[in-house]
């Protein structure tokens, strides 16, 4: 149980376009997911909860318009990279809170990532 | 503001060794605690702690909480080369938040 997918692993893109990835929870329903950021060598860095049917709420220094987060569904939550520059390169990890599972309602289940690079 | 703090920031030992992370932290209303192992990919979910004292154990794996102290340990008995990774420490405070705050990690190394 508690399985969340992301997609896709990696992505490699030009300056200046937008990529969008997704998160979803396989097997439980999850109102809200979290969106991470790491850099090489250091710690997961929240960018933003992600709210089933309303805003998200994004950590300070976070710029809203260009990581825009949908989340359209219980099981899935999108992130837009937008006008990616080659300083938004980056490990994007996503996460969901499963309040069934064993872990409890605090437990965040991880997805496998998404690896950035913007040429 | 929240703050976790693990050590050491890295370690290598011996397969067989067994070793012990440290995971201290300042929080306002704290929740719980929570250990993850990171490979190369995520962080996988290993243990919740939100009560003082009480042992968690999985296999070769153990962490406790000392919640008046504010401190976790993460220990690892006969470790194996599987071991090797970044063990994360993370924090939940209360209040509908439900954040976590990550600390550094500990990496570590385990010598065939």
């Amino acid at each position: 149980g508690a399985v969340v997918s992301q997609h896709p692993s990696r992505v490699i893109c030009k300056s200046g376009t937008s990529v969008k990835i997704e998160c979803r929870s396989l097997d439980f329903q999850a109102t809200t997911m979290f969106w991470y950021r790491q850099f090489p060598k250091q710690s997961l860095m929240l960018m933003a909860t992600s709210n089933e049917g309303s805003k998200a709420t994004y950590e300070q220094g976070v710029e809203k318009d260009k990581f825009l987060i949908n989340h359209a569904s219980l099981t899935l939550s999108t992130l837009t990279v937008t006008s990616a520059h080659p300083e938004d390169s980056s490990f994007y990890i996503c996460s969901a809170r499963d309040p069934g599972g064993a872990g409890g309602i605090e437990t965040q289940y991880f997805g496998p990532g998404t690896r950035l690079l913007v040429l | 503001e929240d703050k976790v703090v693990q050590s050491p920031l890295s370690l290598v030992v011996h397969e067989g060794d067994t070793v012990t992370l440290n995971c201290s932290y300042e929080v306002t209303n704290f929740r719980s605690l929570l250990w993850y192992k990171q490979e190369k990919k995520a962080p996988t979910f290993l243990f919740m702690l939100t009560s003082s004292g009480i042992e968690k154990k999985s296999g070769r794996l153990s962490s406790i909480l000392d919640k008046k102290e504010l401190f976790s340990i993460l220990n690892i008995t006969a470790t194996q080369t599987g071991d090797s990774a970044v063990y994360l420490c993370a924090v939940v405070r209360g209040g509908g938040n439900e954040k976590l705050t990550f600390g550094t990690g500990t990496r570590l190394t385990i010598i065939p």
